[in-house]
């Protein structure tokens, strides 16, 4: 049974450019949510997915987006990348009928911009 | 606005010692009360959750938290550490607003020493 997977591990990229991460949700979860870890800090919440569609949001800009495909896989998308956005992206799956929205968690994408 | 307090930033034990580490929210709804931890190099992992029922649960490895509902806090116990408790913890926080919104805490390093 595999986890959630994510895709790059690492990657850097220069302030302006764009950058798409990628999730695969643990087998038979149908729900994804996105989190931005910065350094010494815990996760924060920037949006979470359900039947292709976002569902809730935490305070990010817009140029934080996100798309979630029928297989139940997502991405974030990330405009305009500024020096801020270096940060650890976290995926996590979860079952939008799960009483205690208990998630299960992918190793994270490390992004660096320059 | 929602908020997560970890009393701690960095606790060193002693092997075989008790610890307690404080986690108090800010919201008057309905949450669902998580410990998830960090070994190093690995994934976020789910400790111990609470929803509904005994407020005293008990997690992985001799873990347990108390949520007492009038102090909106859950503290995280465990009565002797091991060096292989060595980590990061985090409180989390899922609100049901529509769909589950998780807000964590900063983190609470913790070095067991052997």
């Amino acid at each position: 049974d595999a986890g959630v997977t994510q895709s790059p591990t690492h990657l850097i990229k220069t302030r302006g450019q764009q950058v798409t991460l990628r999730c695969s949700p643990k087998s038979g979860h149908d729900t994804v949510s996105w989190y931005q870890q910065a350094l010494g800090q815990g996760p924060q919440f920037i949006f979470q997915y359900y039947e292709e569609e976002e569902r809730q949001r935490g305070n990010f800009p817009d140029r934080f987006s996100g798309h979630q495909f029928p297989n139940y896989s997502s991405e974030l998308n990330v405009n305009a990348l500024l020096l801020g956005d270096s940060a650890l992206y976290l995926c996590a799956s979860s079952l939008v009928t799960g009483k205690s929205g208990e998630q299960y968690f992918g190793p994270g994408t490390r992004l660096t911009v320059t | 606005a929602q908020s997560v307090s970890q009393h701690n930033h960095h606790v060193i034990l002693s092997e075989a010692a008790s610890l307690e580490l404080g986690c108090n929210y800010s919201y008057g709804g309905t949450v669902n009360l998580f410990w998830y931890v960090q070994y190093p190099g690995q994934h976020l992992q789910l400790l111990l959750k609470y929803f509904s029922g005994d407020p005293l649960v008990k997690g992985i490895k001799g873990f347990e938290a108390e949520f007492i509902k009038s102090k909106f806090s859950f503290n995280l116990r465990k009565p002797s550490v091991q060096w292989s408790d060595t980590a990061e913890y985090f409180c989390a926080v899922t609100l049901n607003t529509g769909g589950f919104k998780t807000i964590f805490g900063a983190g609470t390093r913790l070095f067991v020493k052997a």
